[in-house]
Parts: structure tokens; C-alpha cells; sequence
């Protein structure tokens, strides 16, 4: 049974425009939540995280906004470049709990010139 | 720092063969993980160590698999047999806590079996 979804396994956005990928997750008990970034032969390295206290959290052009009552997370990456063209994991965890972390299946990111 | 480190990057296999991947975890983290990405199931934790002791092997598909931290800075992740399905791309990472603010990834083990 997966813990976290990500529902969409591709995504296609044009350069300048803005990409949105959404994870859902079924653990009440999660309660941090991290993107991973992954470019092909490499490993996936981190990107982004949220605390479940906040509800958004910026970084450059990266934001992840939180819902906790749909349990819900989502990425927005404004203005999409080339250079995001990635696999990007979400993952949660239990950060009091001692528990590591839960990954999604990944949503192929395709930023178009 | 020369982040985590794995090896070997490719690995082409009859089924059947023993299978050995090795992670060197970065140096002064005491956590080492063991993830397997494949299209179907995404990234799963196979097992994990802290301190050098396994925590948590549950993820383990079977037992063919097999893992082992001998010191803080080598862990090993053995498949025998090795079938097909185990074919998938194999990553060890470490960190400072189990508790993680993040995970510190390998390249990976592309495994093939065939």
C-alpha cells in the first residue's frame, strides 16, 4: 500500500511557465515532507522541504505549499527552465518518530524550449 | 567530501549468478539505506542501519536478499540467486540520523538479470 502518490507519472510544462506536481499521502502521522530532484545516472538529491507547523515554504523558484486536512503537497516551480527537466520524488516522514522516509513513485518532469 | 559512493555503476547478470553492490556511506553519518527504483514501485526502502546495526529489513523483497554495514564506512547489499525481476536500479544512502533533515544519495547500481 503506498503511503505517498503521485498520481501523475509525466508532466509537460513550456519554458517560462509554471510547473505544479501534487503528492498525496495516506499517514496521518507524516509530518515532513521533502522533494527530491533525480537527473538521469545520477542519484536523486534533495530539493525542498515542509514542515507540517507551515503551509508553504519558498526557495527561489521553488515553492511547496501543504495542505494537512486533504493531506496533500504540492511543488510549484516558476518560471520552468530546460535545466528542470527531471524526476522529482516526494517523500514524507515522521520526524520525531525515528522513521525514515517514504518516497512517491516520481512524476517525470519535460520543461519544453 | 566525496558523497556517497557505489559501486559497481553497471551490472549485467545471468540469472542465477550471486549479485554484490557496495556503498561507501559519507563520512561521520551513522544511518545507511538501502533503496531499490523500479516503474512500478518508485523508490522502496530494502533496509536500513544505524550505527552499523539493521534497524528495519521489512522492505526486503525475499530471502535472496541480504545486507551488511561491517564498519561505519562499508555496506554491502547481496542478491543470491539473482532472478530477472530483481533487475532495477539500486541506491545507498546515508545520513546523520535516521530522523532525516535529508537523505545523501549514491549514483546507483544499474542491475541487470538476465
Amino acid at each position: 500500500d503506498q503511503q505517498v502518490k503521485q498520481n501523475s507519472p509525466s508532466l509537460s510544462v513550456q519554458e517560462g511557465r509554471i510547473s505544479i506536481l501534487n503528492c498525496d499521502y495516506t499517514n496521518s502521522m507524516f509530518d515532513y515532507f521533502l522533494w527530491y530532484k533525480k537527473y538521469p545516472a545520477e542519484g536523486p538529491t534533495f530539493l525542498i522541504s515542509i514542515s507540517s507547523i507551515k503551509d508553504k515554504n519558498e526557495d527561489g523558484r521553488f515553492t511547496v505549499f501543504l495542505n494537512k486536512s486533504a493531506k496533500h503537497l504540492s511543488l510549484h516551480i516558476v518560471p520552468s527552465q530546460p535545466g528542470d527537466s527531471a524526476v522529482y520524488f516526494c517523500a514524507a516522514s515522521r520526524y520525531s518518530g525515528n522513521t525514515p522516509l517514504v518516497f512517491g513513485k516520481g512524476t517525470r518532469l519535460s520543461v519544453i524550449a | 567530501d566525496a558523497g556517497v559512493i557505489q559501486s559497481p555503476r553497471h551490472e549485467v547478470t545471468e540469472m542465477g549468478q550471486e549479485v554484490t553492490l557496495r556503498c561507501k556511506p559519507i563520512s561521520g553519518h551513522n544511518s545507511l539505506f538501502w533503496y531499490r527504483q523500479t516503474m512500478m514501485r518508485g523508490l522502496e526502502l530494502l533496509i536500513y542501519f544505524n550505527n552499523n546495526v539493521p534497524i528495519d529489513d521489512s522492505g526486503m523483497p525475499e530471502d535472496r536478499f541480504s545486507a551488511k554495514m561491517p564498519n561505519a564506512s562499508f555496506s554491502t547489499l547481496k542478491i543470491q540467486p539473482s532472478e530477472p525481476r530483481d533487475s532495477a536500479v539500486y541506491f545507498c544512502a546515508s545520513t546523520l540520523s535516521v530522523t532525516v533533515e535529508k537523505l545523501f544519495f549514491g549514483s546507483g547500481t544499474q542491475l541487470s538479470v538476465l
